[in-house]
């Protein structure tokens, strides 16, 4: 079955660029009717959509932070990346990658186990 | 943006209870509703989607109904692994906004 997993550093500092990679197995990121996901929840707090990527490579951000936010896809590698730029303690969060699946179901049916990442100096 | 609010947040339940969590959206969303349960350091687990619809796998415990702005879902009879933090989401429209969650405790 498909299974998804995050990868990336644990602790950044202030303004640096977050970078995470969702590896995928079971499954091909150039398959229709998926939409390939970032959910975030920081710390005591809830989940926050940060924004998907389709197969075709059009993407879809959350407003609160589109001019952060770049969501990308390696079909080579399976993957799809989170690159958030300027971050800050705000950004503290557990990351989680998620796939979306259209077609009559419209959720996120399979999640990664999350990586936590901390933003401190 | 849809704005999702559910209650209770943190309800104190036993084992063989009937729990009920409800989800309410600030505007009409039809049936474009899922539940979600998470548990620490586990991967997040769709059980219902489209409101009503129990995802492949899950136990038929659960159940979900509701349409428009309110929506609830059902546990008919708590399990010890049911004991985890609930979260509804609205697909209805992006950006996808989750309810703020429902801590169901011992």
């Amino acid at each position: 079955q498909v299974q998804l997993q995050e990868s990336g550093p644990g602790l950044m500092k202030p303004s640096e660029t977050l970078s995470l990679t969702c590896t995928v197995s079971g499954g091909s990121v150039s398959s229709g009717g998926y939409y390939w996901s970032w959910i975030r929840q920081p710390p005591r707090k809830g989940l926050e959509w940060i924004g998907y990527i389709y197969s075709t490579g059009s993407t879809n951000y959350n407003p609160s932070l589109k001019s952060r936010v770049t969501i990308s896809l390696d079909t080579s590698k399976n993957q799809f990346s989170l690159k958030l730029s300027s971050v800050s303690a705000a950004d503290t969060a557990v990351y989680y990658c998620a796939r979306y699946r259209t077609r009559a179901v419209e959720a996120f049916d399979i999640w990664g186990q999350g990586t936590m990442v901390t933003v401190s100096s | 943006d849809i704005q999702m609010t559910q209650s209770p947040s943190s309800p104190s339940a036993s084992v063989g209870d009937r729990v009920t969590i409800t989800c309410r959206a600030s505007q009409s969303i039809s049936t474009y509703l899922n539940w979600y349960q998470l548990k620490p350091g586990t991967a997040p687990n769709l059980l219902i989607y489209a409101a009503s619809s129990l995802q492949s796998g899950v136990p038929s415990r659960f159940s979900g109904s509701g349409s428009g702005t309110d929506f609830t879902l059902t546990i008919s009879s708590l399990q010890p692994e049911d004991f985890a933090t609930y979260y509804c989401q609205q697909s209805y429209s992006p950006p996808h906004t989750f309810g703020q969650g429902t801590k169901l405790q011992i």
